[in-house]
């Protein structure tokens, strides 16, 4: 069964510190995805990557960067965390190529930052 | 740009009746699919249903169909004899096949609560 395990359920870092959220995905899937989930928004797409070392800009990037030094983990950074990225964060990965396959996703982390 | 729209924030349903979730999209692009997921409140998203954009049919997973009217430009997803299993967030998403390249967006979401 296809399986994207995130390091950690559940985190509580302070402002200024720099933390890292970890995706590991055993399929050999291309492409991988870091979303922040908060209510009433849905998923939106902080960063991400269509191969190895490859990475690019979602939708909302600022304050964030990412690392793909191997095909099955995709690392989420928080440079310097501010109490506005408290949320809910999700991974996801994907095989390239059709339009039709779907993204996996991992079971979420819930970052609160104090 | 391409838009996702989920106008329901939460939907009661009655155990083993139907529920339909609404979703409408915005694209330019002729070629596109749209996904549902569910996100039960354990946090996991779960892939539910696929339909192509050029498909004839109504795609079919079991318990759900998605109602899919290219020309209004909606996707609902009818769950049929609902379960309380089936209470949690629901997610319409789109990806553009020949612009959107890698990037899949989401709608808002609708929160279901199937009531015994």
């Amino acid at each position: 069964d296809v399986k994207v395990t995130q390091s950690s359920r559940y985190l509580v870092k302070r402002t200024g510190e720099k933390v890292f959220l970890e995706c590991v995905q055993d399929m050999d899937h291309e492409n991988m995805f870091w979303y922040r989930q908060d209510p009433g928004l849905g998923l939106r797409l902080i960063y991400f990557s269509y191969d190895v070392k490859m990475k690019e800009k979602g939708d909302i990037p600022e304050g964030y960067s990412v690392s793909r030094e191997k095909k099955e983990r995709f690392s989420l950074i928080l440079e310097s965390a501010s109490t506005n990225q408290t949320s809910m964060y999700l991974c996801a990965s994907r095989m390239a190529g059709a339009t039709n396959q779907p993204q996996h996703f991992g079971d979420g982390t819930r970052l609160s930052i104090l | 740009a391409q838009k996702i729209t989920q106008t329901q924030p939460g939907m009661f349903v009655q155990e083993k009746e139907a529920v339909t979730l609404d979703c409408t999209y915005d694209t330019s692009d002729p070629s596109y699919g749209l996904f549902w997921y569910k996100q039960p409140s354990s946090g996991e998203m779960i892939f539910l249903i696929y339909q192509g954009s050029y498909d004839q049919q109504n795609a079919t997973e079991g318990r759900y169909s998605l109602n899919f009217q290219k020309a209004r430009k909606s996707a609902n997803l009818v769950i049929s004899a609902s379960q309380l299993g089936d209470s949690a967030m629901y997610f319409c998403a789109m990806r553009e096949g020949s612009t959107g390249g890698f990037k899949t967006i989401f709608g808002a979401g609708t929160r279901l609560f199937v009531k015994a």
